[in-house]
């Protein structure tokens, strides 16, 4: 089935320090989405995005959150700067319309 | 808000034996509602998904029928195998709009031999 990919798989770094999530969507899909899970809770929606533009956040954005997807790039996740709360599994998804989103394996952040 | 319950944390069963995972939610809107199954350190990859009521819709094995009377959408399989063996997501979203799931806490199921 269509695949999304995530780079890193892992991070590991400083509280304070930025850090930036990459999410390669597939390829034909236009919604874009960043869902939180910290361990042992349940995957929560953060962001999603559509056509340069945020569309609707959830209080889980935070403003020192931020997301975008240059010139079709990878769709990314910045954290600036970043807390001790926000070590979790990040996961992106992406869809083509209403329907399924797909996501990708996560990426595990831990913020020291 | 929208909510979904998923009551069991872990089943447990030995291979061959049927399984119900229990899904309900809570929506003021048109539900559509998933099941996800994530196996470990992979992506969650869709299992199953209905907005029609009291349709039973059915992919690898696998079975589940929403009822908006219960607002219930209960996984099932007849005869579970090995590599059922993987953590259960059941999610929501609102039908005819581009937006978030919202998510249960999930089912871990664990198959022995």
């Amino acid at each position: 089935g269509p695949k999304v990919l995530q780079i890193p798989s892992h991070q590991i770094i400083d509280m304070g320090q930025m850090v930036t999530l990459n999410c390669d969507p597939v390829s034909n899909h236009l919604y874009f989405y960043w869902y939180k899970q910290i361990l042992g809770q349940q995957m929560e929606f953060l962001v999603n995005f559509y056509n340069g533009k945020v569309m609707e956040k959830s209080k889980l954005f935070k403003d020192q959150f931020s997301v975008e997807r240059p010139d079709g790039s990878y769709f990314t996740l910045k954290i600036q700067p970043t807390a001790l709360e926000d070590s979790a599994v990040y996961f992106c998804a992406s869809s083509l319309g209403q329907d399924t989103q797909y996501f990708g394996p996560g990426t595990r952040l831990l913020v020291l | 808000g929208d909510s979904v319950t998923q009551t069991e944390g872990l089943v447990t069963l030995t291979k061959g034996l049927p399984v119900m995972l229990n899904c309900t939610y809570q929506t003021t809107y048109s539900p559509f509602l998933f099941w996800y199954v994530q196996h470990l350190n992979e992506a969650p990859k869709l299992l199953l998904k209905s907005s029609t009521d009291n349709k039973r819709t059915e992919h690898q094995g696998f079975y589940a029928t929403l009822h908006k009377s219960s607002s219930s959408f209960h996984l099932q399989k007849s005869s579970v195998q090995l590599s059922d063996s993987a953590l259960y997501f059941c999610a929501l979203k609102r039908t005819q709009v581009v937006g978030q799931l919202t998510f249960g806490s999930g089912t871990r199921l664990q198959v022995y031999a």
